[in-house]
């Protein structure tokens, strides 16, 4: 298995653009949670969908931010408008829902400028 | 924090001598589990101990759980340079199933 895919890797945009992270889980896997990764707040969790459903969004900072998961496969995290603040690591990480382990994938650095 | 710490923050040694950090949280929990972060990658899930277990080995890896004091240790002997990343300790947020509070994490440098 290839593990959690994310895309893109590095993202550098300006303010108030639209950004839109990409996020594979592995396969069969039916939990899906959004992290972010920064120096001052270290990881937070964002938002987590159970068969492909958002459970809690809790964690999701403001409006702007808003996540999908339209199939098993696939998940996006979009930001709009995106300000210089949500420059962060953020990652992507897939569980089965029985088991506590969670599995990472490899994180989009996001630079807003 | 409210929820909890690790400690050292950072910790450097020589090769080949053991690495202890230590976390204290601060809610009830049934399970705690570590997880190591090399430097630009995603996190990886070491060891996983649940509360009526006092201590559990995996490889060079030892962890302890003591649920009276609230605090755990993961105890990395014979440390190799490939050990250096940050180690995080991750225990559940109350009243959820599989949503978890991640530590501050312990930078390990091991110098070769």
């Amino acid at each position: 298995d290839a593990g959690v895919i994310q895309s893109p890797r590095h993202e550098v945009t300006e303010m108030g653009q639209e950004v839109t992270l990409r996020c594979k889980p592995i396969s069969g896997h039916n939990s899906l949670f959004w992290y972010r990764q920064t120096m001052m707040r270290g990881l937070e969790l964002l938002i987590y969908f159970n068969n492909n459903v958002p459970i809690d969004d809790s964690g999701m900072p403001e409006d702007r931010f808003s996540a999908k998961m339209p199939n098993a496969s696939f998940s996006t995290l979009k930001i709009q408008p995106s300000e210089p603040r949500d420059s962060a690591v953020y990652f992507c990480a897939s569980s089965l829902a029985t088991q506590l382990e969670q599995f990472f994938g490899p994180g989009t650095r996001l630079t807003v400028l | 924090s409210q929820q909890g710490e690790e400690d050292p923050q950072a910790l450097s040694i020589q090769e080949g001598e053991n690495a202890t950090m230590n976390c204290s949280y601060k809610t009830s929990i049934n399970n705690l589990q570590w997880y190591r972060q090399n430097s630009g990658r995603g996190l990886v899930h070491l060891i996983l101990i649940r509360s009526n277990e006092r201590e559990k080995h995996s490889g060079r890896l030892r962890v302890t759980l003591d649920t009276s004091k609230k605090s755990s240790s993961l105890l990395i002997t014979a440390s190799r340079a490939a050990d250096t990343a940050s180690y995080f300790c991750v225990w559940p947020l109350p009243n959820t199933g599989n949503q978890f509070y991640f530590g501050t994490g312990t930078s390990l440098t091991v110098i070769p």
